[in-house]
Parts: structure tokens; C-alpha cells; sequence
């Protein structure tokens, strides 16, 4: 099993529809969790960071299921704006960062 | 406030030679670190700074890569010699710490490496 895995896509979704998709991870004792964001031929950037309560920002929502070992994110009401690629990250208690491959999201006019 | 710097933006060598690149983190910022990242994939980390004590180098090629920041602010990192399978976007990132809250990781804008 992949240290972390998620499904590449693309993800074509209508504007305004809800969309989610899930990261597994494969260390149990993993610490730290994160949603980048990456623009095509740009930089990663801090989308959300993953709590065990989970979080919500805007029309983002973000879960983490330590007993089945992936973390989540929902986008409601999405927007043109919102297609990217978007990267789970994950940290170990051994502190060793590993992205994953990342999902590409196409919303649709 | 300033965000990472990194030059060159784009670099294109034949294989064999040699290609540094260069980082300036965002001021204050402790953790630097260096991905690369190659087309259809996400970023893999290289070298992870702690001011300029190294944290994890695990994934680094080191009988070709070295990175440094000796005064614990900028950092370059070298590929000697390239080979093909180098081509990829050398991408760096800082952060104010490494773990608890503060671990946000700013990148800049990387470097474009194509090796022929």
C-alpha cells in the first residue's frame, strides 16, 4: 500500500455541485494532515489543515477518519475558480512529509 | 510580506553537466525545505533545513544532489552531474516551524529543469 494514496481524477463537476474526494494514508501513526492547493504550472498552497474535529472554511470541509486512516474534502457550491489539483498531505510521527499525487478538479460551466 | 524567492526560474542543461539552484525563505522562517516535483506528480521532498541542521535527507540522491544553508537563512541546491530523469520542477518551501500550528509551508515560485 502506497504511503499515501489519492485518486487522480479528473473530477468533472457541473459549477455548483458538491464534489469530495478522499486520501488514504498508510502510517497509522501519522501526526499532521493538510489540503494544498495547486494551480496549474504554479505553487502549492495551504488549503486547509486537517484537525481531528474536523474544519470548515467557507464551502470547504475538511474530515479526518483515524480508525479507517484518510482524511477528506467536501467543496459545496463550487466554482470555476475552484479547479485545480489538490494535494493531500501528510506528516508521520517520524516527521517524514509525503504528499500525495494529487486530484485534478475540472469544474464545468 | 515577501514570499519565497527562488532563481532561476528556468534552467535547460545538457546531461552531465552541472545546475544549482537557489532559495531565500520567508524572513524569520526556521524550516526550509526542497521538492521535486516531476509532471503528473506531486512534490517529493528532497531536504528538509532546520536552521541549518538537516531533518530528513532520506530521499535525497547524494551521490548526486547536495543542498546547504550555512548561515541558516538562503539554501542552494546542486545536481552533479544531471541525468534525464532529473527534468523535473525544483520546488522550495519555508515554514516559521516544524510541527504544531505553525508548520503552514510557503512555497515559491520553483525552477523549471529540463535536462537534454
Amino acid at each position: 500500500r502506497k504511503e499515501v494514496e489519492q485518486d487522480p481524477g479528473p473530477f468533472n463537476v457541473p459549477e455548483g455541485a458538491t464534489v469530495a474526494f478522499n486520501c488514504t494514508y498508510s502510517n497509522s501513526a501519522s501526526q499532521s494532515f493538510f489540503w494544498y492547493r495547486q494551480d496549474c504550472r504554479k505553487e502549492p498552497k495551504l488549503l486547509m489543515s486537517v484537525y481531528s474535529s474536523g474544519n470548515e472554511d467557507g464551502r470547504f470541509t475538511a474530515q479526518l477518519n483515524r480508525a479507517s486512516q484518510y482524511i477528506s474534502l467536501l467543496i459545496r457550491d463550487s466554482k470555476l475558480s475552484d479547479s485545480a489539483t489538490y494535494l493531500c498531505v501528510v506528516r508521520g510521527r517520524d516527521d517524514k512529509i509525503i504528499f500525495g499525487k494529487g486530484t485534478r478538479l475540472h469544474i464545468l460551466p | 510580506e515577501a514570499g519565497v524567492a527562488q532563481s532561476p526560474r528556468y534552467k535547460i542543461i545538457e546531461k552531465r553537466q552541472s545546475v544549482a539552484f537557489w532559495c531565500n525563505p520567508i524572513s524569520g522562517h526556521a524550516t526550509l525545505y526542497w521538492y521535486q516535483q516531476i509532471l503528473g506528480q506531486g512534490p517529493k521532498l528532497l531536504i528538509q533545513f532546520q536552521n541549518n541542521g538537516v531533518v530528513d535527507d532520506s530521499q535525497l540522491p547524494k551521490d548526486r544532489f547536495s543542498a546547504e544553508r550555512l548561515k541558516g537563512v538562503d539554501s542552494t541546491l546542486k545536481i552533479q552531474p544531471a541525468k534525464l530523469e532529473d527534468s523535473a520542477v525544483y520546488l522550495c518551501a519555508s515554514s516559521l516551524e516544524f510541527g504544531g500550528f505553525q508548520e503552514t509551508q510557503y512555497f515559491g515560485p520553483g525552477t523549471r529543469l529540463l535536462v537534454l
